[in-house]
């Protein structure tokens, strides 16, 4: 069966640090892979998605980046954070028609 | 611009009253449509989902939906909601981008809450 694992669930960091966000897949192979922001009355925010190992679409233009340096692996980044990046990041992998979330990771910026 | 609306961002109702939920996309090509429902403090599930065929697509915990091509709009329905019907509802599209792939797009959400 098909897994998805996000990590960590929950992050502190203070403005001006840097951010590493991790996103696996395990049983599949050559998914769609996403990372979208959720905040309060904006939904779900696509920020990035891949169709394959290096390639990056980016959404909005922001302070953050991504790399996906294996198929089932991808990553959200950022060298110095702000306080606007708080919020919940949240991966997914889509195959065919229907797509599968990562548990979340609550950043908060301090 | 390919985009998803919501076009209520809260809808209170009561317990066992029918709700209806709207979603319009605005697309070109050929799109797949889904609800999804983020009950609180926990993860997203997919409540139904329309790829093609039957215009009326039935999901879990009683909702459904139909798809307009004409007015493309995806709206939610459930004729007799429950408490435990509570939650934010994300509609969202599978667009097809330039280069072929596709990118799947949500909504702003619709949050729910059914009063006794």
């Amino acid at each position: 069966s098909q897994t998805i694992h996000q990590w960590p669930a929950t992050l502190v960091q203070p403005v001006g640090s840097p951010l590493s966000l991790e996103c696996t897949v395990e049983g599949t192979s050559n998914p769609n892979l996403y990372w979208y922001r959720q905040a309060a009355g904006r939904g779900l925010q696509l920020l990035f998605y891949s169709v394959g190992i290096g390639q990056i679409s980016s959404e909005v233009p922001q302070n953050l980046s991504a790399s996906r340096p294996q198929d089932r692996q991808f990553i959200l980044s950022s060298k110095k954070l702000l306080l606007s990046d708080s919020g919940f990041y949240l991966c997914a992998w889509t195959r065919d028609t229907e797509a599968f979330f990562g548990q979340g990771t609550r950043l908060t910026v301090v | 611009a390919q985009s998803v609306t919501q076009l209520d961002s809260q809808v209170p109702v009561f317990e066992e009253a029918p709700v209806e939920l709207r979603c319009n996309y605005s697309s070109s090509v050929s799109v797949y449509l889904f609800w999804y429902v983020q009950y609180p403090n926990q993860g997203l599930q997919l409540l139904l989902k329309y790829l093609s065929g039957s215009t009326l697509v039935k999901g879990i915990n009683g909702f459904e939906a139909e798809f307009n091509k004409s007015q493309t709009s995806f709206h939610l329905r459930k004729p007799s909601v429950h408490i435990s019907d509570t939650a934010e509802y994300f509609c969202a599209v599978t667009l097809l981008t330039q280069g072929g792939s596709e990118k799947l797009v949500f909504g702003k959400g619709t949050k729910l809450t059914v009063n006794p």
